[in-house]
């Protein structure tokens, strides 16, 4: 499989629960991202990691933890949500850090109830 | 504070039309610009990213122009094709990256 794919792709949780979107990139990226798709708001960006070192966090609440195990993949997990958190979640990749294009994914589709 | 700003909102255009979409953003210390489209439900697929030191770009149809000194970008879609139909977003790259909100793009059959 080519690009980047994620995982699930459609998820609805409770508050309590806890769960994890990944997503996998297989252009041979140094630098992977986690975006946030909110209805009617711009997109916004969450975490930016460049050679598996977080290098970016726009003051996102504690209850996401990204992960990032090697360049390949990247884990967003998720704890204790709020149904404000539900929205489309995008990962994305790009050659480097900065302003190299990105390519995303399809998204994960995310419904806190 | 950077804000990018994408007029109008929505557009419907017959087929076969000429179109520009706009995208203006208020501080004009960029690295790039960059243009996407998202079909309803998927993710981003980028279509051109302009360097801040160049003027436009061009792909096909598509061609993009960027004035950084008035804070504009525009991206110009030639003989516009039922397919094109999407949301098309501006993405300003600074210190952080910044998104619009978008322009949806109808092409009337």
């Amino acid at each position: 499989e080519t690009g980047v794919t994620q995982t699930p792709r459609h998820l609805v949780m409770g508050m309590t629960n806890k769960k994890s979107l990944k997503c996998e990139q297989h252009l041979g990226h140094n630098a992977m991202y986690w975006y946030k798709q909110s209805a009617k708001k711009p997109l916004e960006l969450m975490f930016v990691y460049s050679l598996e070192e977080r290098v970016e966090n726009n003051s996102v609440p504690s209850r996401f933890s990204p992960e990032c195990p090697n360049s390949s993949h990247l884990f967003l997990h998720l704890h204790t949500l709020q149904p404000e958190d539900s929205a489309l979640y995008l990962c994305a990749s790009s050659g480097a850090g900065g302003g190299d294009t990105q390519y995303f994914g399809p998204g994960t589709r995310l419904t806190v109830l | 504070k950077q804000e990018v700003t994408q007029i109008p909102a929505a557009l419907s255009v017959p087929e076969g039309e000429n179109l520009v979409l706009n995208c203006s953003f208020t501080d004009s210390a960029i690295y790039n610009l960059q243009w996407f489209r998202q079909d309803p439900g998927k993710g981003l697929t980028s279509l051109l990213l302009i360097q801040s030191s160049q003027r436009e770009q061009t792909s096909g149809r598509l061609n993009a122009s960027l004035d950084k000194s008035s804070g504009r970008s525009t991206l110009y879609i030639a003989a516009s094709q039922p397919g094109d139909s999407a949301t098309y977003l501006c993405a300003v790259f600074s210190d952080k990256i910044i998104f619009g909100k978008g322009t949806r793009l109808h092409i009337l059959p």
